[in-house]
């Protein structure tokens, strides 16, 4: 089956440490996007890729970052300038549309950090 | 930026009646999508409205897109218990897509 798979499900980081999560997609999406969620909030979009080799900030940008060497991955590294880390991280992605064909996001299962 | 609002936050209903969720934008939108994320789950994509005054449906679920393209509703028929779970709408802001912060709802048997 076509999807997005987030790794790991569960992840703890000690202070002072960076650690990466992992998005792979099967999908063939061109656009792929990380956001954090908090306890009784929306989703607030960390970074977001259109095409590989190429990312933008998305509202909470610091403290993280990406990269897209691959159609298929694009991991999130969170750094230890990140100071308040523990959230539940969820990775999509989607087709590219033009105009007011904006095509739905696919979510993977999210991963959640934790500091120790 | 565009910020997108969205009542209320949470909802308890008995199983049966009938809920309804609002969501309001700062400027015009080009579109709006709805997500359903069960607890513990990763939102789930329900619909996209594109056109002034577009209602869908899905068997119970009815989605609205406002006149001015500046708000939407999601309005359930009949609760279940099936229809727990947090229901964000979402509007575009070029490339990035801009949530609220979700509309839990909570149905009781």
């Amino acid at each position: 089956d076509g999807g997005i798979t987030q790794s790991p499900k569960y992840l703890f980081r000690k202070e002072g440490q960076n650690v990466t999560l992992s998005c792979e997609q099967n999908l063939n999406h061109d656009a792929m996007y990380w956001y954090r969620q908090d306890p009784g909030q929306g989703l607030r979009l960390i970074y977001y890729s259109q095409i590989v080799n190429d990312f933008q900030k998305g509202d909470i940008a610091e403290g993280y970052s990406v990269s897209r060497e691959k159609k298929e991955s694009f991991p999130l590294t969170v750094t230890s300038a990140q100071k308040n880390p523990t959230a539940f991280y969820l990775c999509a992605s989607s087709q590219t549309g033009a105009g007011s064909d904006y095509q739905p996001q696919h979510f993977g299962d999210g991963t959640r950090l934790s500091i120790l | 930026g565009q910020q997108v609002m969205q009542i209320p936050q949470y909802q308890h209903v008995q199983e049966g009646e009938d809920f309804t969720t609002y969501c309001n934008s700062s400027t015009t939108l080009s579109n709006i999508q709805w997500y359903k994320q069960r607890p513990g789950g990763h939102p789930v994509f329900l619909i996209q409205l594109v056109k002034s005054g577009e209602v869908k449906k899905q068997k119970r679920l009815t989605f609205q897109f406002g006149e001015a393209k500046k708000n939407s509703s999601l309005h359930i028929t009949a609760t279940q218990t099936t229809d727990v779970g947090t229901y964000f709408c979402a509007g575009h802001s070029g490339y990035a897509l801009n949530f609220g912060k979700g509309t839990s709802l909570l149905v009781t048997p």
